[in-house]
């Protein structure tokens, strides 16, 4: 069974211009989440999704991010006019069900980079 | 609000050793998760053993094993006969259960383990 696939694994962007990020869940799971790492700080939650509805964006900053996860086709976290602080690595994860227990599945994260 | 922390930024261990992780957090609630997270080299994240707070066993999965102190707030992750393999960072995390089912996992910072041959 194929992981939670995320792409691009690396991306370069100049300020100003947009990232596009990509997540595929785990075949079966219908839940995504994407977390954020900052250098030497853990990850922090932006927003929870399921197919074409978020439930969560508590974690999003306001402006120039936003998430989507459409019916077909893998969950998107869009950055638009990056800055130099968006700079991290973008994680997804996936969970099959509607359960309290905590256990995502993560992939592999799409490190940004704003020059 | 929900705060982890994890006071070791950096640990070192010997191939076949016993290392303890620390961890605290604070909270007001009394039902929550807690959660030891490994993210190797290759940076994907990975559940190493998980604590459900009501539940007065502690977790253990083969090598690794927490002490859960609830009146202390206290989560540490023991590893044992330690691999090379281990070596990762190791992240504390804690989830409230929400009736909406949000899994919103709240991480500590981190702790940087090496094992030595």
């Amino acid at each position: 069974n194929a992981g939670v696939m995320q792409n691009p694994r690396h991306l370069v962007r100049r300020r100003g211009q947009e990232a596009r990020l990509r997540c595929s869940p785990m075949k079966g799971h219908s839940h995504v989440y994407w977390y954020r790492q900052l250098p030497e700080e853990g990850l922090k939650f932006m927003v929870y999704l399921q197919k074409e509805n978020i439930i969560d964006e508590s974690g999003m900053p306001k402006e120039r991010f936003s998430a989507e996860f459409p019916k077909e086709g893998p969950s998107i976290l869009r950055i638009q006019q990056v800055v130099r602080g968006d700079s991290a690595a973008y994680f997804c994860a996936s969970s099959p069900v509607r359960e309290n227990t905590g256990e995502l599945f993560f992939g592999e994260g799409s490190r940004l980079t704003v020059l | 609000a929900q705060t982890v922390t994890q006071s070791q930024p950096e640990m070192s261990v010997q191939e076949a050793e016993t290392v303890t992780l620390s961890c605290t957090y604070d909270t007001s609630e009394n039902n929550y998760y807690l959660f030891w997270y490994k993210q190797p080299p290759s940076r994907q994240m990975i559940l190493v053993i998980r604590q459900e707070a009501y539940k007065q066993q502690n977790a253990t999965e083969n090598r690794f094993s927490v002490n859960f102190q609830k009146a202390a707030k206290s989560f540490s992750l023991k590893i044992s006969d330690s691999q090379l393999g281990d070596t990762a960072m190791y992240f504390c995390a804690f989830m409230k259960p929400y009736g909406g089912a949000t899994n919103k996992l709240i991480f500590g910072t981190g702790t940087l383990l090496a094992v030595q041959p």
